[in-house]
């Protein structure tokens, strides 16, 4: 059966630091990948989706990138982090038929 | 670009009551339209989905929801409330991108809260 894995679970990182978070599937391949943010009290907000090796799509400006390597794999970055991008980041895959997506277990990331 | 909505941004029931959760949706094709629970710090977890089938859908811990073309709505209901319904409930509807893939458009959500 196919699993997403998402870490770290939670993260405090200070204003201006780096950041990477990384998300991989098992059990499938070619999978579409997703990066979401969830900001406290709204929904989720689509922020990166790939259909394939370093193809990336991105859906908002915004201080964050997305990369790639390998085809289960998806990492979320950011050279700089602004107090702005705290929040809880949610990795997501499909398969290329599928409509719904599968969701990790989310990242907290609080920016200090 | 299609888009959700979600009226009521927390609902309060009892336990054993009836939970009603709204969403409507607009979308220029016909919809693929979903729900989703989220229990705090925790990833999304799919509770039904409609996908042009029968207009009522049932779905995993007894929730179930009906697509109406003429009012735009899929709305998610449960007979009975149980206390561990209390989350976050999120609808849902897919909207196709580039390459015949489709993307997750998502509503603002609504806290349930159940209360003895």
């Amino acid at each position: 059966s196919q699993t997403i894995h998402q870490w770290p679970a939670t993260l405090v990182q200070p204003v201006g630091s780096p950041l990477s978070l990384e998300c991989t599937v098992e059990g499938t391949s070619n999978p579409n990948l997703y990066w979401y943010r969830q900001a406290a009290g709204r929904g989720l907000q689509l922020l990166f989706y790939s259909v394939g090796i370093g193809q990336i799509s991105s859906e908002v400006p915004q201080n964050l990138s997305a990369s790639r390597p390998q085809d289960r794999q998806f990492i979320l970055s950011s050279k700089k982090l602004l107090l702005s991008d705290s929040g809880f980041y949610l990795c997501a895959w499909n398969p290329r038929s599928y409509t719904e997506a599968f969701f990790g277990q989310g990242t907290r990331l609080t920016v200090v | 670009a299609q888009s959700v909505t979600q009226l009521g941004s927390h609902v309060s029931v009892s336990e054993g009551a009836l939970v009603l959760l709204r969403c409507n949706y607009s979308s220029s094709v016909p919809p693929y339209l979903f729900w989703y629970v989220q229990y705090p710090n925790q990833g999304l977890q799919l509770l039904l989905k409609y996908t042009s089938a029968a207009t009522l859908v049932k779905g995993i811990n007894g929730f179930e929801a009906e697509f109406k073309k003429s009012e735009t709505s899929f709305h998610l209901t449960k007979p009975s409330a149980h206390m561990s319904d209390a989350a976050e409930y999120f609808c849902a509807v897919s909207e196709p991108i580039s390459g015949g893939y489709n993307k997750l458009i998502f509503g603002a959500g609504t806290r349930l809260a159940v209360h003895p």
